[in-house]
């Protein structure tokens, strides 16, 4: 299993700044994923984060808006980047372990962004 | 490209009762997984089960299991005796290599 630490769990913003969001594992993981969750809706992936290369990204979302940073193994960042109140969200980070017993997923506790 | 299709939006469930959540999806890969998760007012996405798509046997964790037919690529979640605290959003979601993708979620109440 894996614990992971994402901070912080809620900001209140202004339009036209950024905010860095925090993921942190206690395990070395090859792959960290960024999700958002508009108010009442699903999950959507943002983007994977490799260790050591650039993110990839999925349609719809792109690096100038949401910089991903994965400096190591166990830790991520995910900025939003010049925000607008379409930006309020839970941003979610999550991990995955595939071994013989087969893959889970790890989420975090979620940052719960709400834009002015 | 793959989805993930909840159809029911809300259920309800008389206390110690069952209820089923549908799920089906679309893909064209071989190897996939697929996972419920339980998410409630804190935000926390809780992994309820698993499924591999190689296994044909149903995945079971308590009171919770799962109707898996990958021919016809549904993947329903049946609740037992359902508690108070099995009340929270439901995500069904599918994983590859390549991808991560949930359902629209169902929201599920619990009757006292």
């Amino acid at each position: 299993s894996a614990v992971i630490s994402q901070k912080p769990s809620r900001d209140i913003c202004q339009r036209g700044t950024s905010l860095t969001i925090q993921c942190q594992v206690d395990s070395q993981v090859t792959m960290m994923f960024w999700y958002r969750q508009q108010p009442g809706q699903s999950l959507t992936l943002i983007a994977t984060a490799n260790q050591g290369s650039e993110a990839t990204y999925e349609s719809g979302f792109v690096i100038d808006k949401f910089p991903i940073s994965r400096p190591n193994l166990t830790f991520s960042t995910l900025t939003v980047s010049n925000m607008s109140p379409e930006d309020s969200s839970i941003y979610l980070c999550s991990v995955g372990f595939r071994n013989t017993l087969g893959e889970k997923l790890f989420f975090g506790s979620g940052t719960q962004l709400s834009v002015l | 490209a793959q989805t993930v299709t909840q159809s029911q939006p809300e259920m309800s469930v008389q206390e110690a009762e069952t209820v089923t959540l549908s799920c089906t999806y679309d893909t064209s890969e071989s190897d996939y997984y697929l996972f419920w998760y339980k998410q409630p007012p804190s935000r926390q996405m809780i992994l309820v089960i698993r499924q591999e798509a190689y296994k044909q046997q149903n995945a079971t964790e308590n009171r919770f299991s799962v109707n898996f037919q990958k021919a016809a690529k549904s993947f329903s979640l049946k609740i037992s005796d359902s508690q108070l605290g099995d009340a929270a959003m439901y995500f069904c979601a599918y994983r590859s290599y390549s991808k991560i993708i949930f359902g629209k979620g169902t929201r599920l109440h619990i009757l006292p």
